[in-house]
């Protein structure tokens, strides 16, 4: 069955700093796609980056990066020169290739804050 | 610019009513979700929808039901309304070939 796990309920950096936040899924599709999105503190849900299972190459979009261990069914999601605003819920998502192609779920989260 | 527009954004109920959640999306996009956000639980999905007049049941669905009269709407319906269903209710937009799930702002829903 399709699942997504994130296990960091909580994390504090300090401003300008590295964070990696973790998650792993389940799937039996040899095609899948990986999400990860941001909630910021008015609710607002915004899509950050992408990982299609085909690429061997990790997705970079501005300060985020992605860290895709396909053996380990593991998408980390790497934040560089951390700042105040980066302070958010973070979530993970997949979505399956064939089984289910339109069904796309999240894990529970992870909140980051970033100190100054 | 494409958007998702969700109605209301706050709703007080009691226990036993009905509820309805209206989704609006101008992004011609073929699937719509449901989910609701809970301390600890993260957004689960509750029902989706593939195209106009199809629903499709996630992984949440009892106690809901869904409705897709038309590609641009979505709808959610609490027919006996409980305090358990008391939540936060996001809807989202969204196609196959796309990266971008676009996010409602969100439904804040008070069961009494």
């Amino acid at each position: 069955a399709q699942k997504v796990t994130q296990t960091q309920t909580s994390i504090s950096v300090v401003e300008k700093t590295t964070v990696t936040m973790d998650c792993v899924y389940e799937t039996r599709d040899s095609s899948y796609f990986l999400f990860w999105y941001k909630q910021t503190a008015s609710g607002e849900i915004v899509f950050l980056i992408r990982q299609d299972s085909y690429k061997k190459e990790n997705a970079t979009v501005g300060h985020y990066s992605l860290n895709f261990q396909k053996p380990k069914s593991s998408i980390g999601l790497i934040i560089t020169a951390t700042q105040i605003e980066d302070s958010a819920v973070y979530f993970c998502a997949m979505r399956e290739g064939y089984t289910n192609a339109y069904k796309v779920i999240f894990g529970k989260g992870t909140h980051l804050h970033v100190l100054p | 610019e494409a958007a998702v527009t969700q109605s209301p954004r706050n709703k007080v109920a009691v226990t036993g009513g009905k509820v309805t959640l209206s989704c609006n999306q101008t992004n011609n996009h073929n699937n719509m979700y449901w989910y609701r956000q809970d301390t600890g639980h993260g957004l689960r999905l509750i029902h989706y929808s593939y195209g106009a007049g199809s629903t499709e049941k996630g992984d949440i669905p009892d106690g809901y039901k869904a409705s897709r009269p038309s590609q641009e709407n979505f709808s959610l319906i609490l027919e006996l309304a409980t305090p358990s269903q008391t939540s936060v209710y996001f809807c989202a937009s969204g196609d196959r070939g796309n990266s971008d799930y676009t996010f409602g702002s969100g439904t804040r829903l008070l069961v009494i």
